[in-house]
């Protein structure tokens, strides 16, 4: 069965430092998100990614946060400067559809822990 | 601020029996509505969708949708021990954001 694939599933890194997420979707899918959860919290969302754009983004993902599908198969989300804040788990999902007609898929997530 | 709401339970159920979920949303525009099933430490993975109102059947599990009174709920049938996990209301409105509910945590007891 087809799934999001996402690494690393663990990632230590110090404050202040650039880190990398990485996923590669469903290969037919079209519509790819980024969501976070916060230990004990509800799942965010964080930002959308349609025909190499973004299509919506959270007040979350503010200038620290990119997003690029650098080569057709990979979703990559970039924090560019790490707080504690944002450790979390950060999942990568996508769908054939937009996400109100269609049903996300969740990849297994990525646990960023900032220290 | 649009917001779902879910009772964070736990919702304690003997096996076999029905366990039965609510949550209601703020947003009188949302269009979609899903229920996603978490196991501790997992990833969210869908059960359910549901677009109108009415109940909608899968196996074990039912939704139901009244988008007048803003509610949404999930009967889980038969309820195994496997079921124990935290379960996800999440609502679209138009648009690709889903929001979520904080869960409600499952317990089926053998």
């Amino acid at each position: 069965e087809p799934e999001v694939t996402q690494t690393p599933s663990h990632q230590v890194t110090q404050m202040g430092q650039e880190v990398i997420l990485r996923c590669v979707p469903i290969s037919n899918h079209l519509y790819f998100y980024w969501y976070r959860q916060i230990l004990g919290q509800k799942v965010e969302f964080l930002v959308s990614f349609y025909n190499n754009e973004i299509s919506e983004k959270s007040e979350i993902f503010d200038d620290q946060f990119s997003v690029e599908r650098p080569d057709g198969s990979n979703f990559t989300l970039k924090i560019r400067s790490t707080k504690l804040e944002d450790s979390a788990m950060y999942f990568c999902a996508s769908s054939t559809q937009r996400g109100d007609t269609g049903e996300l898929f969740f990849g297994e997530g990525s646990r960023l822990t900032v220290l | 601020q649009k917001e779902v709401e879910q009772n964070s339970g736990p919702l304690s159920v003997p096996e076999g029996a029905i366990a039965s979920l609510n949550c209601t949303y703020s947003d009188r525009g949302s269009q979609s509505f899903f229920w996603y099933r978490q196991y501790s430490g997992k990833s969210p993975e869908l059960i359910m969708s549901i677009y109108s109102n009415g109940d909608k059947e899968d196996g074990r599990f039912t939704a139901q949708l009244n988008k007048a009174s803003q509610y949404v709920s999930l009967l889980i049938r038969d309820s195994q021990p496997s079921d124990s996990a935290t379960y996800l209301c999440a609502v679209t409105a138009a648009g690709n954001k889903l929001t979520f509910g904080g869960g409600t945590r499952v317990l089926v007891k053998p």
